[in-house]
C-alpha cells in the first residue's frame, strides 16, 4: 500500500481565518513532505520532517506552520493567507531519510486551496 | 542547489509513435532520477526511477536512460496511446531528500 492521504480534498478560506491541512500515511515512512503547486508549473518543496524533526523549511513565509505530531501524520496550519497562496497543496513521504538516500517519494492526492 | 532543466516544454506525436523526453541536471553528487506523470487535476504520478548506479531501466512501453557523465537523463515512451497525454516531470534528488523537478513537459498523443 503506497497511500499518503490528504483532507480536506479542496478548502476555501478569507484571508483572515485559520484552517489547516492534515497528511496521514501508514507506511512506516520517516521522511514527510510539503509541496506547494501553482497551475501549469512543477511542485515547490515546502518543508522536509525527517524523523518527525523539521529538517528543511524553503523560506516559507511564517503564515504557513508546519506540524509533525508522530510518525505518521503531517499537518500544514495555514493562517492570514493571502489570494497569491491559492494552490495544490501537495504531501509526499518516502521511506528513510538521508543524505542523498535515493528513497521514492510517494504524493498524496492534493489539497486544493482557494483564498478569498 | 540542484537545477533541473527539461525539453521540450510541449510534445504532440501521433498515436503509436515514440516520444522523448530529456532532462540534465547541474549536481553531479545527485543520485536518484524519478519522473512522474500528472494528469489534470490530479497527483504526481510516479512512472520510472532510475539511480545512478544504472544506466538503462525499462518497464514495459516506458524506460529512462542516464548519463552520469553528461549529466542528463532522458525518458522514453513507445507505442504512445491517447492515455498518455499528461504533463511529465522530471526530477533530480539532491542533498537532504530535496526533489528538484524540472519545469514539465505537456505530452498531447493524437489519435
Amino acid at each position: 500500500d503506497t497511500e499518503v492521504t490528504q483532507t480536506p480534498k479542496h478548502l476555501v478560506m478569507g484571508m483572515t481565518n485559520k484552517k489547516s491541512l492534515k497528511c496521514e500515511q501508514h507506511m512506516g515512512h520517516r521522511a514527510m513532505y510539503w509541496y506547494k503547486q501553482k497551475a501549469k508549473k512543477p511542485p515547490e518543496l515546502m518543508f522536509v520532517y525527517s524523523y518527525e524533526k523539521l529538517s528543511i523549511n524553503e523560506s516559507v513565509p511564517s503564515r504557513f506552520s508546519p506540524e509533525c505530531p508522530n510518525s505518521s501524520l503531517l499537518n500544514l496550519h495555514l493562517h492570514a493567507l493571502q489570494p497569491e497562496d491559492s494552490a495544490l497543496y501537495l504531501c509526499a513521504s518516502s521511506r528513510v531519510p538521508g543524505l542523498y538516500s535515493g528513497n521514492t517519494i510517494y504524493f498524496g492526492e492534493g489539497s486544493w486551496l482557494t483564498v478569498v | 542547489g540542484e537545477n533541473v532543466e527539461q525539453h521540450p516544454s510541449t510534445l504532440s506525436v501521433q498515436e503509436g509513435d515514440s516520444a522523448v523526453i530529456k532532462c540534465t541536471y547541474s549536481d553531479s553528487a545527485s543520485n536518484y532520477f524519478p519522473w512522474y506523470k500528472q494528469e489534470l487535476g490530479k497527483r504526481p504520478q510516479l512512472i520510472i526511477d532510475i539511480r545512478s548506479n544504472v544506466g538503462e531501466k525499462k518497464d514495459q512501453r516506458i524506460a529512462v536512460t542516464l548519463n552520469k557523465t553528461a549529466k542528463h537523463f532522458s525518458l522514453h515512451i513507445t507505442e504512445t496511446q491517447p492515455e498518455d497525454s499528461a504533463v511529465y516531470f522530471c526530477a533530480a534528488m539532491e542533498y537532504g531528500n530535496k526533489l528538484v523537478f524540472g519545469a514539465g513537459t505537456i505530452l498531447r498523443v493524437k489519435s
